[in-house]
């Protein structure tokens, strides 16, 4: 399934179907991009990050893709597992703002049994 | 062992009154930065200090006042508490800024209840 993270909208998976989450960016000059992972009462944690000259990223079954034309991020989840139930969030940071990640709304990912 | 750690938890107190958070850092990280997260989950930066000095400062009203003793260790002072500032705040931190971007590591947060 796909979502796209605008106002915090809810994507629910089947227990092992791959799971996308999509993210829009509107700064040209990103240069740098991270997706976090945010259980519930927990603070925000880390999965994978991607620098603008790279295209793909892949992880422990986790993949970023980054598409720079239309200014679009993804993530993919193979085989979602119900650990994998979170809100997930992108973030960028713009070339020369220091460290100041901006963070898009985030999605909900339920896994469902 | 926690990397980055936050204290209190929670924290509930009434409106006019002035609180703390503290934060502390054992990763050996130069930068720290402090984050609300509102209730519709919207997470934004407030400020970001390097070896102690302030290197990002949001639009945050000057009730907030962020204090770095040393490099490990970002306190956040909230003076005459409004019923808005209800939210939670994490504590981050990274390597070294100024350079390429580094992966910001997230405390657990402290949830702040205005009543």
């Amino acid at each position: 399934g796909e979502s796209v993270g605008l106002h915090l909208p809810t994507l629910s998976v089947q227990e092992g179907d791959n799971s996308i989450i999509n993210c829009a960016y509107s700064n040209s000059a990103s240069d740098y991009f991270i997706w976090y992972k945010q259980e519930s009462g927990k603070g925000p944690q880390f999965i994978i990050d991607i620098r603008s000259n790279m295209d793909k990223r892949q992880g422990q079954r986790v993949t970023v893709l980054l598409n720079k034309t239309v200014k679009h991020l993804s993530l993919q989840i193979a085989a979602t597992q119900p650990g994998d139930s979170a809100v997930y969030f992108c973030a960028e940071n713009i070339a020369g703002t220091a460290s100041k990640l901006t963070f898009g709304t985030g999605t909900r990912l339920q896994v469902m049994l | 062992d926690t990397a980055v750690s936050q204290t209190p938890k929670y924290l509930v107190t009434q409106m006019g009154n002035d609180k703390s958070i503290k934060c502390e850092q054992n990763l050996g990280h130069d930068t720290m930065y402090w984050y609300k997260q509102d209730s519709k989950k919207f997470l934004k930066i407030m400020f970001s200090y390097n070896n102690k000095e302030l290197i990002i400062n949001e639009t945050v009203p000057n009730r907030f006042s962020p204090k770095s003793p040393d490099k490990a260790h970002l306190n956040l002072h909230i003076n005459s508490l409004e019923l808005g500032d209800s939210a939670v705040y994490f504590c981050a931190s990274s390597r070294l800024a100024g350079g390429p971007v580094d992966t910001q590591y997230f405390g657990p947060g402290t949830r702040l209840t205005v009543l």
